[in-house]
């Protein structure tokens, strides 16, 4: 089954300091990935998305991820946090066996706390 | 400007009492979806529709349905709420593709007593 991890409930940084959230994933094929974001009281916007090709991925805001195959990962990163960066943050990979083709399954989300 | 909107964005109602929660997209999209966020469980699917009257269950589809009766709308309909039918409530739509990302509504939050 596919399936999508988020090892961490929540992460805090510093603002100014370099920023991980973690994905890991676990697919049949060649994995579709994506990166959103929710502040409070909206829906979740794209941020990034990883096909195919390099494997470092550049998005919205100053986001960055990079996929490893061989670790299953991908992780998002931003090289320096800024407080509006604090949101709930989704990994998500596109379920090719059901839902359409379309279909995402999402991991359980991330918060992300940046501290001034 | 391209959107998709939900309404309502919060309901408290009664077990029982039969409910629709519209979602309505302007970009033409052909793909629907609609998922329920909850704690820790990130975000699963409950319907899907691929095009016009192409409708399909998806991961937790007990106690909904939907149409598709125009491109644009997709509702959700709870015939007989239920307590554990609370939630926090997403409807999407994005092209037709596995690259395409999906456009979210900013969510209805239903509280079912």
């Amino acid at each position: 089954a596919q399936s999508v991890a988020q090892p961490e409930d929540q992460v805090n940084v510093a603002e100014g300091n370099p920023l991980t959230v973690k994905c890991t994933y676990s697919v049949s094929g060649n994995p579709y990935l994506f990166w959103y974001v929710q502040y409070p009281n909206r829906g979740l916007q794209f941020l990034l998305k990883y096909i195919t090709g390099d494997n470092l991925v550049k998005g919205s805001y100053g986001f960055e991820a990079e996929f490893n195959k061989s670790q299953t990962s991908f992780h998002l990163k931003k090289p320096s946090a800024l407080v509006s960066d604090s949101a709930l943050y989704f990994c998500a990979v596109r379920d090719f066996s059901s839902g359409g083709y379309n279909k995402l399954i999402f991991g359980a989300g991330t918060r992300l706390a940046v501290h001034p | 400007e391209a959107q998709v909107t939900q309404n309502p964005r919060y309901l408290i109602t009664v077990t029982g009492k039969k409910l629709t929660v519209t979602c309505s997209q302007n970009m033409n999209h052909e793909y629907m979806s609609w998922y329920r966020q909850d704690p820790g469980l990130g975000l699963r699917q409950i319907y899907y529709s691929m095009n016009v009257e192409v409708t399909d269950k998806g991961d937790v589809p007990e106690g909904y349905k939907v149409s598709r009766k125009e491109k644009r709308n997709f509702p959700l309909i709870l015939e007989s709420p239920s307590p554990n039918q609370t939630s926090l409530y997403f409807c999407a739509s994005s092209l037709q593709g596995g690259n395409q990302p999906q456009h979210f509504g900013d969510g209805t939050r239903l509280s079912i007593l």
